[in-house]
């Protein structure tokens, strides 16, 4: 089975251009997780939604940012403008409800570098 | 908002000696989870603990939840190369779905 596919992979932009990152849970997946992680702030979560609604975005940084989950299968995370200290690697995660739904499966993650 | 101190920051062993690293927490979860992150991957989950008390295997992992919900300990026996990599705590309480993550212990091992 697929795990969670993340695009692209890398990305590298300059600061004030927009950056869309891109997620794709595992199929039958309900809650989508949009982490930050950086050496200074180690794992951070964003924002997270279940059944394509967003639960809790306390964690988005500011309104530069914002996430978007128009169907179960796709979700994308939206930096605009981009400023050098977004520069991190983003991971998206999925889970299922039920039992085993604090069981985070993550993806390969988006290394995102602004100059 | 809710903290996990997870220690060592790293450790440096030989090939076949045993590990072990610890997470805490100033208030309790109902949940610990433990991952694994190699360079330029996504954590990897390898253990998933739900009761206080609980021991629980994988392979040569071994994890428990402590009895005060405030802890958890994993432990690697026999360690091998492919140890090699970050391990992060994590941990949830209450009903939300949100993980609380630890710093990470970083582990090498020597041949």
């Amino acid at each position: 089975d697929a795990g969670v596919i993340q695009s692209p992979r890398h990305e590298v932009t300059e600061m004030g251009q927009e950056v869309t990152l891109r997620c794709k849970p595992i199929s039958g997946h309900d809650y989508l997780f949009w982490y930050r992680q950086t050496m200074m702030r180690g794992l951070e979560l964003l924002i997270y939604f279940n059944n394509n609604v967003p639960i809790d975005d306390s964690g988005m940084p500011e309104d530069r940012f914002s996430a978007k989950m128009p169907n179960a299968s796709f979700s994308t995370l939206k930096i605009q403008p981009s400023e050098p200290r977004d520069s991190a690697v983003y991971f998206c995660a999925s889970s299922l409800s039920g039992s085993s739904s604090y069981e985070q499966y993550f993806g390969p993650g988006t290394r995102l570098t602004v100059t | 908002g809710q903290q996990l101190n997870q220690s060592p920051q790293s450790m440096f062993i030989q090939e076949g000696e045993d590990v072990s690293m610890n997470c805490t927490s100033s208030s309790i979860f109902n949940t610990w989870l433990w991952y694994k992150q190699d360079p330029g991957e996504g954590p990897v989950l390898l253990i998933a603990l739900y009761k206080a008390g609980e021991l629980t295997s994988n392979g040569r992992l071994t994890a428990q939840f402590g009895i005060t919900r405030k802890d958890s300990f994993l432990n690697i026996s026999a360690s091998i190369p492919s140890d090699v990599g970050i391990y992060f705590c994590a941990g949830s309480s209450g009903s939300a779905r949100q993980l609380t993550f630890g710093s990470g212990t970083q582990l090498t091992v020597l041949p």
